[in-house]
């Protein structure tokens, strides 16, 4: 069964550094991955996904992410971050023929002022 | 277009009562998917209807049930609550896989609390 793996329950960041997020997915044959953020009280938010085109993601507010088969990574990144950046941050994954997404345990990101 | 609505956003319910849990999906999208999040056990999926039909359902037991109506529409239940159904029930809805804007869309989610 897939499974995804979130290094790092939370991190913590000044504002303006980089921003670097890990996820790890289990499966031999590439799933398609998202990347989610959640706000206090809110719904999952998408912020970028990889349905085996590109293998460099852009998203939305500056992020994005790059696939790599040969590490089964999907690791998000921001260059500068922004204190609206503070959030929980979840991976997922969903392979083929499965209408289920797999979610990693998410991180919850800070940003220091 | 509007996106992916639950309702209600906050219930309170007492132990051994029944809940309905509502979504409308996005319009157009036929999948619908319910996950139940706790601080203990994450994210965790319950079931995906499409076009009425249950694909696909995750080990919960058999007092979560759902359904799917002609218009997308769906609705989950839960029987005979136990404080450990407190949690956010979030919605997704899909279009089909291959489609350019293909992806899972969340609404802001129920959160139920069992006292």
């Amino acid at each position: 069964a897939q499974s995804v793996t979130q290094l790092g329950s939370h991190v913590s960041v000044s504002e303006g550094a980089l921003v670097l997020l890990r996820c790890n997915y289990s499966s031999s044959v590439p799933p398609y991955l998202f990347w989610y953020v959640q706000y206090p009280n809110q719904g999952l938010q998408l912020l970028l996904k990889y349905t085996s085109a590109a293998t460099l993601v852009k998203g939305i507010n500056g992020f994005e992410a790059e696939f790599k088969k040969s590490e089964t990574s999907f690791h998000l990144t921001k260059p500068s971050a922004h204190m609206s950046d503070a959030a929980e941050y979840f991976c997922a994954a969903l392979n083929f023929g499965n209408e289920k997404l797999t979610f990693g345990t998410g991180t919850r990101l800070t940003i220091i002022p | 277009k509007a996106g992916v609505t639950q309702t209600p956003r906050y219930l309170i319910k007492t132990r051994g009562q029944q809940v309905t849990l509502s979504c409308s999906p996005i319009s157009g999208h036929r999948s619908v998917s319910w996950y139940q999040q706790t601080p203990g056990q994450g994210l965790q999926f319950l079931f995906e209807y499409f076009s009425e039909t249950q694909r696909n359902k995750g080990n919960f037991p058999g007092r979560f049930s759902g359904r799917q109506f002609s218009n997308s529409r769906s609705e989950m239940n839960v029987s005979t609550l136990e404080l450990g159904d407190s949690a956010l029930y979030l919605c997704a809805s899909s279009s089909i896989p291959g489609q350019g804007n293909y992806g899972y869309t969340f609404g802001s989610g129920t959160r139920l609390t069992v006292v």
